[in-house]
């Protein structure tokens, strides 16, 4: 079954540092560009980051640009968000999503087909 | 930055169809992905590269993308197909969700 389990989340002060992780397993992760999804509280879905399949190349939303950073373990089939300089807006529920098709990243995707449960962060 | 509109809220009748529509400059030239997402739920894939159906997505769900707007279309609305739905594009190397909009099955 593939799966995407989320970590890291909690309750941090304003300009303080996090870093979610996302564990992955039942497909072949170092095949599938991953992205990181947020929710703020009875709002909707904000895009924040995505990596390609091998790390080399990220994507950020202008809102966290210089402040979160993906990167991923193609060892341990964990993505990452280190998130530095937290601000209340950054309060969220984020989610890690698969790219659907593999060696896809940006304007030419298929879709983000397997999400996590999301991991819950407060600032 | 680039901006994807959505209506705030649609309603249905059951066994009616229910058209959501996603706004954006030449969108069309874009592909665009809808998610569907239930209370308290993570997001579902329904569409993908503006018409496409991933595996166990019901028939009932097809999409459009033409000029500056893409169309989800739910025919056949079921009360289970009732929840909040976004379209998904990119722009210059960033990716954008629309406004989101709840459909109401009822």
């Amino acid at each position: 079954e593939v799966q995407l389990l989320e970590s890291g989340g909690g309750l941090v002060q304003p300009g303080g540092s996090l870093r979610l992780s996302c564990a992955a397993s039942g497909f072949t992760f170092t095949k599938n560009a991953m992205n990181w999804v947020r929710q703020a509280p009875g709002k909707g879905l904000e895009w924040v980051s995505s990596v390609s399949a091998s790390g080399g190349i990220t994507f950020y939303a202008d809102s966290v640009k210089g402040r979160f950073t993906i990167s991923r373990d193609n060892s341990k089939n964990t993505l990452y968000l280190q998130m530095n300089s937290l601000r209340a807006e950054d309060t969220a529920t984020y989610y890690c999503a698969k790219e659907a098709a593999a060696g896809t990243i940006g304007p030419d995707f298929y879709g983000m087909d397997v999400w996590g449960q999301g991991t819950t962060v407060t600032v | 930055s680039y901006e994807l509109t959505q209506p705030p809220s649609v309603s249905v009748s059951p066994g009616q169809t229910a058209s959501i529509t996603c706004s954006g400059n030449k969108l069309g030239d874009k592909y665009t992905s809808w998610y569907q997402q239930k209370p308290g739920q993570s997001p579902v894939l329904v569409i993908y590269r503006d018409s496409k159906r991933p595996s166990g997505i019901p028939e009932r769900f097809s999409g459009t993308n033409s000029g500056n707007t893409a169309t989800l279309t739910i025919s056949g609305t079921q009360t289970i197909d009732e929840a909040d739905y976004y379209c998904q594009a990119w722009d210059s190397n960033t990716g954008v969700f629309g406004t989101g909009t709840k459909v109401t099955v009822l």
